[in-house]
């Protein structure tokens, strides 16, 4: 069946420290994958896009690589502030946004 | 722009009784989606809107529930009766288009008792 890991333990750094966080997948074959911040009570925030040719993708002080022979993807938030702390979801999806599915979070805690 | 609204954000219900959320995306978002997140995991999809038909409701458990969207635009989705197991934040999302990411609303937490 599909599935979509994350780091199931919290991820606790210090200030100023790159977070690094990753995401795996088995039997499926993404058209693209997002990364998602989630904070306690809310709806996920997109951070990310990015598709299935493409190897990188920045944005500020995030960072998403996709590699589709490894069927994982590592989201790196570099230069971590306090404020970065939530949870970060990532979530695949075919071609046309279908059967979309989520992995189920990891938290960060950036400590300063 | 406005964001993703939904209502109610909170509802306690009894098992077996019924219960209808609401959402309106954001305007000229053409894909809707509708999950629910059990505490603890992620975003689980029960139904995908392209305008306003239908093109993935394979995970939603079509005994207990329904949903629609009118007129391409608002959706409600509704569960009757409802179980203990049903408990859960019921999140509604839309998107430009679907290869686009989704904007989240915030929520309702149902609690099922």
């Amino acid at each position: 069946s599909q599935k979509i890991e994350q780091n199931s333990e919290a991820l606790n750094i210090q200030e100023g420290k790159t977070a690094t966080l990753t995401c795996n997948y088995t039997n499926y074959s993404p058209a693209y994958l997002q990364w998602y911040r989630q904070d306690p009570g809310r709806g996920p925030v997109f951070l990310l896009l990015i598709r299935e040719n493409e190897k990188e993708k920045r944005k500020e002080r995030l960072k998403v690589t996709f590699d589709t022979t490894l069927k994982q993807s590592l989201f790196h938030i570099t230069a971590s502030q306090p404020a970065d702390s939530a949870t970060y979801l990532c979530a695949l999806a075919r071609t046309g946004g279908f059967k979309t599915i989520f992995g189920a979070g990891t938290r960060l805690f950036v400590k300063a | 722009e406005a964001g993703v609204a939904q209502s109610p954000r909170y509802k306690i219900i009894e098992k077996r009784q019924s219960v209808a959320f609401w959402c309106n995306p954001i305007s000229g978002h053409a894909t809707l989606y509708w999950y629910q997140q059990i505490l603890g995991q992620g975003p689980k999809l029960l139904i995908q809107f392209q305008n306003n038909g239908v093109v993935d409701d394979s995970q939603l458990p079509k005994d207990r529930f329904s949903a629609e969207r009118l007129k391409g635009v608002d959706s409600t989705l509704k569960i009757q009766p409802a179980k203990l197991e049903d408990s859960a934040v019921y999140l509604c999302a839309s998107s430009l288009d679907r290869n686009n990411e989704q904007f989240f609303g915030p929520g309702t937490r149902l609690t099922v008792l």
